[in-house]
């Protein structure tokens, strides 16, 4: 299986602040990568598919880049309603496969 | 609007069995792919299965051992998970999620809760 290592685990930003997570694959994806957010109690809701290509509904300022083994998602201007953790996807074969996920916290 | 609602999750002793199911509206459910994922308290996502919008074909994650097997009745817009001898890891929440190509995991339900416990 394809193994998805985000980095870093958490971090700790203030708003206002440009934030970025990565992700490396185990082995190239071409740009099967989708990131989703997920907030306390609630479930994962999609931010970004086909590594750069924003989902409907979902503010600007999120951002994805990256093809092959390494990509990156970016909240240019940090918003109190985005601290969250977010999680990248490999959707390039079965199984597909999680990040661990990057802790979004207020500093 | 589209729509997932689980059910079917609740406490189970180790080795039991439960099914969940996923209801869906909102779309025309026949015409998607579905996948489960799975989120222990306190961790991160695992994807566990994904099946044909048809159900023709099915994959299933190698670390539930064949325990787990997908399912869907496209007549009652409905996707289902059977889960066989459960253990305490297998305790989480279990979701559901539509799954159109390239656009993964687009819509999600709320999840349900299994608990293994005796």
């Amino acid at each position: 299986a394809i193994q998805m290592t985000q980095s870093p685990s958490s971090l700790s930003a203030s708003v206002g602040d440009r934030v970025t997570i990565n992700c490396r694959a185990s082995q190239g994806i071409r740009n099967d990568l989708g990131w989703f957010q997920q907030k306390p109690g609630k479930a994962p809701k999609l931010l970004i598919y086909a590594a750069s290509t924003l989902q409907s509904g979902v503010p600007s300022r999120f951002s994805g880049t990256g093809s092959g083994t390494d990509f990156t998602l970016t909240i240019s201007s940090l918003q109190p309603e985005d601290f969250a953790t977010y999680y990248c996807l490999q959707d390039y074969t079965y199984p597909r496969t999680f990040g661990q996920g990057t802790k979004v916290e207020i500093k | 609007q589209v729509q997932l609602v689980e059910s079917g999750g609740g406490l189970v002793k180790p080795g039991g069995s439960l099914r969940l199911s996923c209801a869906a509206s909102g779309f025309t459910f026949s015409d998607f792919y579905m996948s489960w994922i799975r989120q222990a308290p306190g961790k991160g996502l695992e994807w566990l299965a994904y099946i044909s919008s048809s159900g023709s074909a099915k994959y299933h994650a190698d670390s539930l051992k064949g325990r787990f097997t997908i399912s869907r009745d496209n007549a009652k817009n409905s996707l289902y998970l059977q889960l066989n001898n459960l253990g305490a890891e297998d305790t989480a929440v279990y979701y559901c999620a539509r799954d159109p190509p390239t656009v993964t995991l687009d819509y999600w339900g709320q999840g349900t809760l299994v608990t293994v416990s005796s």
